[in-house]
């Protein structure tokens, strides 16, 4: 079945600092998700990716489609307490029609 | 709008009893999941309804059961719980399958001794 692999698993920066997830998957995707769990919390939507090399920026956050669309990438410029949480990636392809498959989710603290 | 609703918030079973979590949604979506989350193994999926009247499994099915009651119901049934089925329960819906955002409600957290 399709496996979403995603590193690292834990990230330990201090507030200011950059911060990057990434997201492989073993067969093509049709398109990627990103969610955001707080501590404690459900995970949140993020954004959608859907084309082939496609970037989207939210404030602070830059997130990239791979031109393969196997991969993705999660990138957050100096980073504050505020983003503290689980991010997870999420794709859909191959015969996993229907249903998105989760990778192990990157877990980032930020130190003030 | 309340999005979406689960009931119990946290629940402790003994090994070989049984219960049903419950997971509503307001929000007319077509399509509705149960996960479960583990520490270090992302979200899997147990069940999903792609639309009221159908269900189908997912990654993880063993050991569970599913009814889609109607449009904004979808509940999970644990019919002999085991101390495997330890973890966090997610139910979450989306207006159609996968290529539109999912809404997750804010999970129960289930531990079996």
């Amino acid at each position: 079945g399709q496996q979403v692999m995603q590193i690292p698993q834990y990230q330990h920066v201090q507030e200011g600092e950059d911060f990057t997830t990434y997201c492989n998957s073993s067969t093509t995707l049709s398109n990627i998700q990103w969610y955001k769990q707080r501590p404690g919390g459900h995970p949140v939507f993020l954004i959608q990716l859907v084309k082939s090399g496609e970037v989207k920026k939210q404030k602070r956050l830059t997130f990239q489609f791979g031109e393969a669309k196997k991969n993705s990438s999660l990138h957050i410029t100096a980073t504050q307490t505020t983003d503290v949480g689980t991010y997870f990636c999420a794709g859909v392809g191959g015969t996993s029609y229907g249903k998105l498959t989760f990778g192990q989710g990157t877990i980032l603290t930020v130190h003030p | 709008n309340a999005g979406v609703t689960q009931t119990p918030k946290f629940q402790v079973l003994k090994t070989g009893q049984s219960m049903t979590l419950q997971c509503a949604q307001d929000m007319n979506h077509n399509s509705m999941y149960w996960y479960r989350q583990d520490p270090g193994m992302g979200l899997r999926l147990i069940y999903y309804s792609a639309s009221e009247g159908t269900t189908d499994k997912g990654e993880v099915p063993n050991g569970y059961n599913v009814s889609r009651l109607n449009k904004r119901e979808f509940s999970l049934r644990l019919e002999s719980a085991a101390p495997s089925q330890t973890s966090v329960y997610f139910c979450a819906s989306t207006q159609g399958l996968a290529s539109y955002e999912q809404y997750f409600g804010p999970g129960t957290r289930l531990t079996v001794t």
